[in-house]
């Protein structure tokens, strides 16, 4: 099966900062990604990581770690249009088959007043 | 507007019947995924295809198949249609196989009744 975890749900504060992690197993790596999907709606790119460190866009962050197999998505100055599920992907070998782009079952952040 | 489209967007069908899904990916894209996204539930990689080739195989049950043609778009065949069958079937591309960005269609929503 699947080797991406990540929480199942979250809560936060509107304006403050969220952590939402996510932990991979790969036989081979090309690169983790993370998503936003809204409910009913189709998943929108907000990151890409291939090498260790911190990639900051606006108020959205994402950190990798290859030798961990760990990475996390940072959200900064939360607003209420936060609230979606964030899915973590990682391009790269799984069970079965190499070159797969497999998801995480999603985080449901919800961002309250 | 991720440039990719797929058809239809709702399809409504009785059990044991067989539909075609169809997904156009971006222009230049090689790469095509399907995934399976039920109720609440994460995205479930069926199987992905690169320039008409098959790539990689996810969780695909034996009724469902796929196929890529040579103007690169893409077909997901769906047959002996269950209840259990009704989700959102989400398209992707990307230029390579390789960690690069996917694209995501607006899905096609099946409902087998």
């Amino acid at each position: 099966g699947q080797n991406i975890d990540q929480p199942t749900e979250m809560t936060a504060t509107e304006g403050a900062i969220v952590q939402i992690n996510c932990t991979y197993q790969t036989s081979g790596f090309n690169g983790l990604f993370w998503y936003q999907q809204h409910a009913g709606e189709a998943p929108t790119f907000l990151s890409y990581n291939v090498l260790d460190g911190l990639e900051e866009k606006g108020r959205f962050s994402s950190f990798l770690s290859r030798s961990k197999g760990y990475s996390y998505l940072l959200l900064k100055e939360l607003q209420m249009k936060d609230s979606a599920s964030y899915l973590c992907a990682v391009s790269g070998g799984f069970s079965g088959g190499y070159n797969k782009l497999i998801f995480g079952a999603g985080t449901r952040l919800a961002v309250h007043p | 507007d991720s440039g990719v489209t797929q058809t239809p967007k709702h399809l409504i069908t009785a059990t044991g019947q067989r539909v075609t899904l169809r997904c156009s990916p971006r222009s230049g894209d090689l790469s095509v995924y399907w995934y399976q996204q039920s109720l609440d539930q994460g995205l479930q990689f069926l199987i992905q295809y690169y320039n008409g080739e098959e790539r990689a195989k996810g969780n695909i049950l034996e009724r469902f198949s796929a196929q890529q043609f040579p103007d690169l778009h893409s077909e997901l065949n769906l047959s002996s249609l269950e209840l259990g069958d009704s989700a959102l079937y989400f398209c992707a591309s990307s230029v390579d196989v390789r960690g690069t960005e996917a694209f995501f269609g607006q899905g096609t929503r099946l409902t087998v009744v």
